[in-house]
């Protein structure tokens, strides 16, 4: 079966400085994981994904992702945090196993605050 | 280009009512996918549908819900009676392919139900 986890429910960081989310996965294949952030009200927006290729991929908004194979990781950051990217965020994984089935699974979410 | 709409953006009803949720995916896209989310259980897929055709259903509930799509601009999720506990909000997305060809998924607002 397939998992993600986001360990963390929130996040607290100071505008300007790094940010990141944690998400860890585990399939039965080679993943293909994929970042989502949601403000309030909002439904889900779509900022990277990860199916081959570099480790490091770039995304929406000045966000990327490194996927860990050895690590089963998959962190979302951001060199330097804005107000405005206080949503909460979500980690979601297909795995390509055929019994898996053609959907995604979603983490349970974390919630970024950003302070000024 | 217009987004995924969903209609209506809130529903407050009594227990016992029918309430009809409505989607209009994205012109194009062939997957059509509806989640629920709550503060207890996170994101939840409850069905996807591929070129109109419902293709996993096993996350709805019970059979007090039901999904139809009668054409590829237009889908439906009903639930008959309905209960306090299916209070949330209901999402629905679509995408130009499924998961496995690593395609995001598009969501709408959402729609807030409130079942008193």
């Amino acid at each position: 079966a397939q998992s993600v986890a986001q360990p963390e429910d929130q996040v607290n960081v100071a505008e300007g400085n790094p940010l990141t989310v944690k998400c860890t996965y585990s399939v039965s294949g080679n993943p293909y994981l994929f970042w989502y952030v949601q403000y309030p009200n909002r439904g889900l927006q779509f900022l990277l994904k990860y199916i081959t290729g570099d480790n490091l991929v770039k995304g929406s908004y000045g966000f990327e992702a490194e996927f860990n194979k050895s690590q089963t990781s998959f962190h979302l950051k951001k060199p330097s945090a804005l107000v405005s990217d206080s949503a909460l965020y979500f980690c979601a994984v297909r795995d390509p196993g055929k019994a898996a089935g053609n959907k995604l699974t979603f983490g349970g979410g974390t919630r970024v605050l950003v302070k000024p | 280009d217009a987004g995924v709409i969903q209609s209506p953006r809130h529903e407050v009803t009594e227990m016992g009512q029918e309430v009809t949720l409505r989607c209009k995916p994205i012109s194009g896209h062939d997957y059509l996918f509806w989640y629920r989310q709550t503060m207890m259980r996170g994101l939840e897929l409850l069905i996807y549908f591929n070129n109109n055709v419902p293709i996993d259903d096993s996350g709805m509930p019970e059979d007090r819900f039901s999904a139809k799509m009668p054409n590829a601009s237009f889908s439906t999720l009903k639930i008959q009676p309905s209960e306090p506990r299916d209070s949330a909000v209901y999402f629905c997305a679509s995408s130009l392919g499924g998961p496995d060809r690593g395609q995001p998924q598009h969501f709408g607002d959402g729609t807030r139900l409130s079942i008193l």
